[in-house]
């Protein structure tokens, strides 16, 4: 069975602030792809970034970045200097042969 | 914009009633993925078409129908709605060209309103 695990439900920070939001995962897929989206107030669902399970390279975008695990089955992702508009919820994703399955989420608050 | 296409962006109806949400996905892209999303609830898989065909199943209730046309588009029928059927829908695509890159391009989402 697939299954994502979010821990964090909500992360209040103060702006400038680095956040980290974890991401547990479980597969038996050999081969799989990870996922980050970020659903803002708006509402509409924005992809971040794709991982595939054969590259473990961190990758940093800007303010972003991404630690991907396979020895404990984690990716997660860090704001450095947070900022307001940061503030949405955050879906982790996993994708096996067909089905992706998503987090529940975690709802990112950044205080001016 | 991501591409995704969904018809109509809000819509209220009464209990009992039956719609229609429509998705146009992505050009070239020949896999429709439909989510559901509850108030403050996280993304619950319902049905994936590829290329016309069902290729999918997740937690559609029976009173929910989907199908793929021959040009990709999508409709997902919900009938007999309930109050608990009020929600975020989500259309998403991928698989470009058969080349499946692996992200998932959302469209902005039906909000569905039953009174």
């Amino acid at each position: 069975a697939q299954k994502v695990t979010q821990a964090q439900t909500e992360i209040s920070v103060v702006e400038k602030e680095d956040v980290t939001l974890d991401c547990v995962y479980e597969t038996r897929d050999t081969t799989y792809y990870l996922f980050w989206y970020k659903q803002p107030p708006s509402g509409e669902l924005v992809f971040l970034i794709r991982r595939n399970s054969f590259d473990e390279q961190n990758e940093i975008s800007g303010r972003y970045s991404w630690n991907f695990q396979k020895s404990t089955s984690s990716f997660n992702f860090t704001i450095t200097a947070s900022q307001v508009v940061d503030s949405a919820v955050y879906f982790c994703a996993l994708k096996g042969t067909y089905k992706y399955i998503f987090g529940t989420g975690t709802r990112l608050k950044v205080l001016a | 914009d991501s591409g995704v296409t969904q018809t109509p962006k809000h819509l209220i109806t009464a209990t009992g009633q039956r719609v229609t949400l429509r998705c146009s996905p992505r050009s070239g892209d020949l896999s429709v993925y439909w989510y559901q999303q509850s108030l403050d609830q996280g993304l619950q898989f319902l049905i994936q078409y590829y290329n016309g065909e069902e290729r999918a199943k997740g937690n559609i209730l029976e009173r929910f129908s989907a199908q793929q046309f021959p040009d990709l588009h999508s409709e997902l029928n919900l009938s007999s709605l309930e109050l608990g059927d009020s929600a975020l829908y989500f259309c998403a695509s991928s698989i470009r060209g058969g080349q499946n890159t692996g992200e998932l391009f959302f469209g902005e989402g039906s909000r569905l309103t039953v009174l």
